[in-house]
């Protein structure tokens, strides 16, 4: 078993719907939740950052985290077609020296117009 | 905004040829690391490292080596490339070893052919 579990879809999607992402974990001792998004032939870029529980909120995207459940989730609001990409989590331990990071495997998203 | 940078976007090399792949980072970020991402097997990380002259294996190293004489360059090398090496190769760069839990900040990847 994976560490970090992640649908790789493809999740096709009207334009204007509601998107949710989501991946599991685990390793309880994650602490730092992050989402990158990966477009077609590119290198993945930073979308959001978590520390521990709760809902953080930029814009369309808000991200989530439930540590009792061991599940995180990436929402996007008002889905345009420029958000087709494969979206990656990635999660790290707190004391984390070196920064290293535990990567999903991606989901694809494809938000038709 | 961090700037990480490969030399190349696409490289076509021969088996056995010996092949590097060069990475800048321009935030004089201390730690540095080399991923390969391969369909239904996403990001393995191949080597890293903490400062100059300092490296650390990843989860697939073998087949690899590298170098860093300068804080702000990462190369990767493939002593003798096979064609199980054709994949898309990313680096990328965080802040500082002693801060942990930065966020990793990537450059585009190379997407190399090995023939």
């Amino acid at each position: 078993q994976k560490e970090v579990e992640q649908d790789p879809g493809p999740l096709s999607v009207p334009e204007g719907a509601i998107v949710s992402l989501n991946c599991t974990y685990s390793n309880s001792a994650f602490q730092y939740f992050m989402w990158y998004r990966q477009y077609s032939r590119k290198g993945p870029e930073l979308l959001m950052y978590t520390y521990s529980s709760g809902n953080k909120e930029d814009g369309r995207f808000t991200a989530q985290v439930d540590k009792s459940s061991k599940y995180i989730s990436l929402f996007i609001r008002d889905s345009q077609p420029s958000d087709s990409a494969t979206y990656l989590c990635a999660m790290s331990e707190h004391n984390n020296a070196g920064n290293m990071l535990t990567f999903g495997g991606g989901t694809r998203l494809m938000v038709k117009p | 905004d961090v700037k990480v940078t490969q030399s190349s976007r696409y490289l076509v090399k021969r088996t056995g040829e010996k092949v590097f792949l060069e990475c800048v980072q321009d935030m004089d970020h201390e730690n540095m690391f080399w991923y390969r991402q391969d369909p239904g097997l996403g990001l393995r990380l191949i080597y890293f490292s903490y400062d100059v002259k300092m490296k650390e294996k990843g989860d697939i190293p073998e087949g690899y080596s590298v170098s860093r004489e300068k804080k702000e360059r990462f190369s990767l090398i493939l002593e003798s490339a096979s064609t199980n090496q054709t994949s898309m190769y990313l680096c990328a760069s965080s802040l500082h070893r002693d801060r942990s839990n930065q966020p990793q900040h990537f450059g585009d990847g190379t997407r190399l052919s090995i023939l």
